[in-house]
């Protein structure tokens, strides 16, 4: 099946310093994509999603880039606070299909 | 608090009981969906409601699983003759259109732990 990989399972960044977390995806039929941020013993929160028709997107401090030549995508947070600390995921899904596809995770620490 | 809702949050029990989880979506919410998340992973997609018709089920999704919508809105998961590799996180999802791709918002999932 489709498979979401990631490639550093976990990331340490000093405060103030913007953090890149990166996403393989191995599906070329993917679609629409989303980064969620989970901290512990909590649900995955909703960070932003991106179409398959766009290559790049921004948020608030965050922005998510696609490559679809290579099949990957990042999620880059300027900035990094404390509050970044959690676990984040990228999810993949094909439209024709209710699937989303999850990685392993990175697991993001920010250091005071 | 108008966010996806799970109960209970935690769940102990024996080897061999049943359990039922609930829960409650976003409002007005048509999609939901449930999802299984074992310690160090992403969640893994276990079944799929539009309404109260359940669309599509994943291979994961044993004999031993059933869930509902029967009215549309809040959905059970019930877990038969529980095993030890059922210990997970159980979560819960919405979100609203006709397509999947619009961001789906989870709930705090419930933790079944097998004793």
């Amino acid at each position: 099946g489709e498979s979401v990989g990631l490639h550093l399972p976990t990331l340490s960044v000093q405060e103030g310093d913007n953090s890149i977390i990166n996403c393989a995806y191995s599906n070329s039929a993917s679609d629409y994509f989303i980064w969620y941020k989970q901290e512990s013993g909590k649900g995955p929160q909703f960070i932003i999603d991106i179409r398959s028709n766009m290559d790049k997107r921004q948020g608030q401090r965050v922005t998510v880039l696609l490559n679809k030549t290579v099949k990957h995508l990042s999620l880059q947070i300027a900035a990094t606070q404390p509050g970044d600390s959690a676990v984040y995921f990228c999810a993949e899904n094909k439209n024709t299909g209710n699937q989303f596809y999850f990685g392993t995770g990175t697991s993001l620490t920010v250091i005071p | 608090d108008t966010g996806v809702s799970q109960d209970p949050r935690h769940k102990i029990t024996k080897r061999g009981q049943n359990v039922t989880f609930r829960c409650d979506p976003i409002s007005e919410h048509n999609r939901l969906y449930w999802y299984r998340q074992t310690l160090g992973q992403g969640p893994e997609f276990l079944t799929y409601f539009q309404n109260e018709a359940q669309l599509e089920k994943s291979r994961l999704l044993s004999d031993r699983f059933s869930a509902e919508r029967p009215k549309g809105s809040f959905s059970t998961l019930e877990i038969q003759r529980t095993e030890q590799g059922d210990s997970a996180m159980y979560l819960c999802a919405s979100s609203s259109g006709t397509g999947a791709d619009q961001p789906q918002h989870f709930g705090d999932g419930t933790r079944l732990s097998i004793l």
